[in-house]
């Protein structure tokens, strides 16, 4: 199976900051990778899909990119309702695979 | 509009088999492309994927789990279930249905999610 490994596991950051989330594919899988932003309770929601496409009616404050094995997911401007916990997914394989999550905190 | 909302039992005791049942609205299973994965997430722990059933019925599973997992659809019904079998305690989880189109896309649409737990 593909594994996902993102970092940071958690960070702390203020309103306003420019934050970014990597995640590193075990082998590669062009550019079948996704982001999801997660908040407690709730489901997922889909925010980028093919490393770099917007999903609709989200904030163009979100930003990825990345291909082959490494990927980035970048919050340009970091706004109260961002805090969250983010997970990227590949889907180059029927067997997907999640990362492990990344925990954004306010400071 | 598309919706899925999950349903089954809160509390499975440890051996027992586990069935959940996904209801959807808004798609239909029958239109080429359209697939229904499940996935849990432990209290405080990552999402796991488990298993997906597409339009054309091909079916797969969590390399770690497939001794245990069955999925099954009945789209007159608009629904996909799946069962676990021997459920343990670190079964507990939410348990998301979700929707993707194609292969190779993502889940663009989840089920709220229903907690089980697994205790005698």
């Amino acid at each position: 199976d593909i594994q996902m490994t993102q970092s940071p596991s958690s960070l702390s950051a203020s309103v306003g900051d420019r934050v970014t989330i990597t995640c590193r594919a075990s082998q590669s899988i062009s550019t079948y990778l996704n982001w999801f932003q997660q908040k407690p309770g709730k489901a997922p929601r889909l925010l980028i899909y093919a490393a770099s496409s917007l999903q609709s009616g989200v904030p163009s404050r979100f930003r990825g990119s990345g291909s082959g094995t490494d990927f980035t997911l970048t919050i340009s401007s970091l706004q109260p309702e961002d805090f969250a916990t983010y997970y990227c997914q590949q889907s180059y394989s029927t067997l997907w695979t999640f990362g492990q999550g990344t925990k954004v905190e306010i400071k | 509009q598309v919706t899925l909302r999950e349903s089954g039992p809160a509390l499975v005791e440890p051996t027992q088999t586990l069935t959940l049942t996904c209801t959807f609205s808004g798609f239909s299973l029958s239109t080429s492309g359209m697939c229904v994965s499940w996935i849990r997430q432990p209290p405080g722990k990552a999402l796991e994927w488990l298993a997906r059933i597409d339009w054309d019925d091909d079916k797969y599973y969590s390399t770690s789990l497939k001794t245990r997992l069955t999925i099954s659809k009945d789209t007159s019904k608009n629904q996909v279930v799946l069962t676990m079998t021997n459920m343990d305690p670190v079964d507990t989880a939410t348990y998301y249905c979700a929707r993707s189109i194609a292969a190779r896309t993502s889940a663009d649409y989840w089920g709220q999610g229903t907690l089980v737990t697994v205790s005698s």
